[in-house]
């Protein structure tokens, strides 16, 4: 099973703030990678796929990059609604799996 | 709009057996794969299985299998999960996901997601 190690587990940030979460994969998945949001008792939202590919509907300060075993998603401008835990998810092989989230918080 | 709709989540004794299921509407169900996801309290997202379009392949997370079924009825849009000999570390909220679909190829990342049903075993 290809495994996914996310960082950090947590950050602390500002309105405004540049936030960088990253992503590896234990062993090469092209570009085979999404990243979800969750907020607090709600299902996950799919924010950007195939590694940079930004889903409909997503704001623009939203960004993925990377491909073979690492990866990141950028938020360029922090806004009151991110505050959320991020998810990214490897779509290379069966069994899909997840990283283990990054919680953005309010510094 | 486009939906899925997940019941049949409740409290069951280890051991036993629980069908979930997720209905779908607002897009044609039988053109797309859908997955089950899975959320144990306080922790991260664990993919279940997934079922393709029509129903011809099958795959599981390596904790479920040999005990969880997956299966769709396309007449009534809706997917099932049949959860057998349940065990406490399977309680979780769990989600019901579509495939992306892009021009014609399927994508196994999931841009539609229900909003839970939850599932606790308990003696």
């Amino acid at each position: 099973d290809i495994q996914m190690t996310q960082s950090p587990s947590s950050v602390s940030a500002s309105v405004g703030d540049r936030v960088t979460i990253t992503c590896r994969a234990s062993q090469g998945i092209s570009s085979w990678l999404a990243w979800y949001q969750q907020k607090p008792g709600k299902a996950p939202k799919l924010l950007i796929y195939a590694a940079s590919s930004l889903q409909s509907g997503v704001p623009s300060r939203f960004s993925g990059s990377g491909s073979g075993t690492d990866f990141t998603l950028t938020i360029s401008s922090l806004q009151p609604e991110d505050f959320a835990t991020y998810y990214c998810q490897q779509a290379n092989s069966f069994p899909l799996t997840f990283g283990r989230g990054t919680k953005v918080e309010t510094k | 709009q486009v939906q899925l709709v997940e019941s049949g989540g409740g409290v069951v004794q280890p051991g036993r057996s629980l069908r979930l299921s997720c209905a779908a509407s607002g897009f044609p169900f039988s053109s797309y794969g859908i997955h089950w996801v899975r959320q144990a309290p306080g922790q991260g997202l664990e993919w279940v299985a997934v079922i393709w379009y029509d129903g011809s392949k099958k795959y599981y997370g390596d904790s479920v299998k040999g005990r969880f079924t997956i299966s769709r009825d396309n007449s009534k849009n809706t997917l099932y999960l049949q959860m057998n000999s349940l065990r406490a570390e399977d309680k979780a909220v769990y989600y019901c996901a579509r495939e992306r679909l892009s021009g014609s190829s399927w994508y196994s990342d999931m841009d539609v997601w229900g909003q839970g049903t939850t599932v606790t075993v308990s003696s």
